[in-house]
């Protein structure tokens, strides 16, 4: 069954480091999304791609978040400074059409020390 | 703004219990729904989906909720549970209309299953 992967599957930075971190979606995906969860707190939405840009973010998506779907598999999240509050799980999900669910990668654990 | 409402935050069960987890919605047009579990450690897993039809769907594992479109309810149940179930479990929402709309979290139900 085709899946999301995700790497790594942890990091762990200091403090005012950049961060990629990297997402494979469903190669016929259209459809693509981050959501982070910070320890033992909701899944919140951070981004949605479609056709090359941003089509919704969230108030935590600020400048120092970015998204790029550089080559036409990866979609990459960055955090050009990270702070001690972007420590969390970060999860890459894509859907396929206008309608249908979202499949969602294991997840990027960061630590920001 | 759509939201979506877990009113319990942590279960503890014996194991043969039943469950029902509420779930709340508020959006004004037509959505699809979504019961995710996250075992410890692990990634979210869809359990079961709502798009249209019959309102009482059934998932994996013998979990099964019901969407009650005049209450914006979509509770899930399961009629004995295992200490297996164990996990989090997340009710979700997206607007059925749009392509790029985005799936909303419910805050979480905190599952503990004692054998």
């Amino acid at each position: 069954e085709p899946e999301v992967t995700q790497t790594p599957s942890h990091q762990v930075t200091q403090m005012g480091q950049e961060v990629i971190l990297r997402c494979v979606p469903i190669s016929n995906h259209l459809y693509f999304y981050w959501y982070r969860q910070i320890l033992g707190q909701k899944v919140e939405f951070l981004v949605s791609f479609y056709n090359n840009e941003i089509s919704e973010k969230s108030e935590i998506f600020d400048d120092q978040f970015s998204v790029e779907r550089p080559d036409g598999s990866n979609f990459t999240l960055k955090i050009r400074s990270t702070k001690l509050e972007d420590s969390a799980m970060y999860f890459c999900a894509s859907r396929g059409g206008r309608k249908g669910e979202l499949f969602f990668g294991e997840g990027s654990r960061l630590t920001v020390l | 703004a759509q939201s979506v409402s877990q009113h319990n935050h942590h279960v503890i069960l014996s194991e043969a219990a039943s469950l029902e987890l509420g779930c709340n919605y508020s959006y004004g047009g037509t959505v699809n729904l979504f019961w995710y579990v996250q075992y410890p450690g692990q990634h979210l897993q869809l359990l079961l989906k709502y798009f249209s039809g019959d309102p009482l769907v059934k998932g994996i594992k013998g979990f099964e909720a019901e969407f009650i479109k005049s209450k914006f309810s979509f509770n899930l149940r399961k009629p004995s549970v295992q200490w297996s179930d164990t996990a989090e479990y997340f009710c979700a929402v997206i607007p059925s209309s749009g392509g790029y709309n985005k799936l909303i979290f419910g805050a979480g139900t905190r599952l503990a299953v004692h054998p």
